[in-house]
């Protein structure tokens, strides 16, 4: 079975830009996740998406977006992107809101100039 | 507000060399403990769940134990293939999950 997927995988952006990243989870999984892992750091948690409602979010400006779709796949939005938000953002799948045994994805590197 | 700290911060052990990771935490009603293994570049690889104290899981060369406080990731005669970041997150009673920042093992052979 394929696992989490992200696209894409690397990403350059400058300042000021939006972007727009994107996640499968894995058949059958219909809770998505969002974390953002800066180097050197633990991932801290973004959103959680169930059956295309936000179910939690972290401690993150509104400039972050996400929604869920009908077959689960998910984006994360980020507005007027600053320095700070280069990192590796990472989605996690899991069957349901209990994050309890999530998959992660390897990620989508962003770097913000 | 929760709190996940490990040490150290790194670690680098020779191969057969057993050592102990290290994961304390706060938090206001503890859901499940958790802890991840992670390579360079990619996301982190569950491993194990622990909800209680005195619960012990093992794997391998791995083996997490939990207490009111802590949790330990004891790894037995390690090999350079178990080179890795470790990571440690629990889950209060809210369902929120707060990840330590984790420690870099480094195996040597």
């Amino acid at each position: 079975d394929a696992g989490v997927t992200q696209s894409p995988t690397h990403l350059i952006k400058t300042r000021g830009q939006q972007v727009t990243l994107r996640c499968s989870p894995i058949s059958g999984h219909k809770s998505v996740s969002w974390y953002q892992q800066v180097l050197g750091q633990g991932p801290q948690f973004i959103f959680q998406y169930y059956e295309k409602e936000e179910r939690g979010r972290g401690n993150f400006p509104d400039r972050f977006s996400a929604r869920q779709f009908p077959n689960y796949s998910s984006e994360l939005n980020v507005n007027a992107l600053l320095l700070g938000d280069s990192a590796l953002y990472l989605c996690a799948s899991s069957l349901d809101t209990n994050q309890e045994t999530q998959y992660f994805g390897p990620g989508t590197r962003l770097l913000v100039l | 507000e929760d709190q996940v700290t490990q040490s150290p911060e790194a670690l680098r052990l020779q191969e057969g060399e057993s050592s102990s990771l290290n994961c304390s935490y706060t938090v206001s009603g503890l859901r499940g403990l958790f802890w991840y293994r992670q390579d360079p570049g990619k996301g982190p690889e569950f491993l194990f769940t622990l909800y209680s104290a005195g619960e012990e899981k093992e794997k391998e060369r791995l083996k997490a134990t939990l207490t009111k406080k802590e949790s330990f990731l004891h790894i037995t005669a390690p090999k350079p293939e178990d080179s890795a970041t470790y990571l440690c997150a629990v889950q209060d009673s809210q369902g929120d999950m707060r990840f330590g920042a984790g420690t870099r093992l480094t195996v040597k052979p």
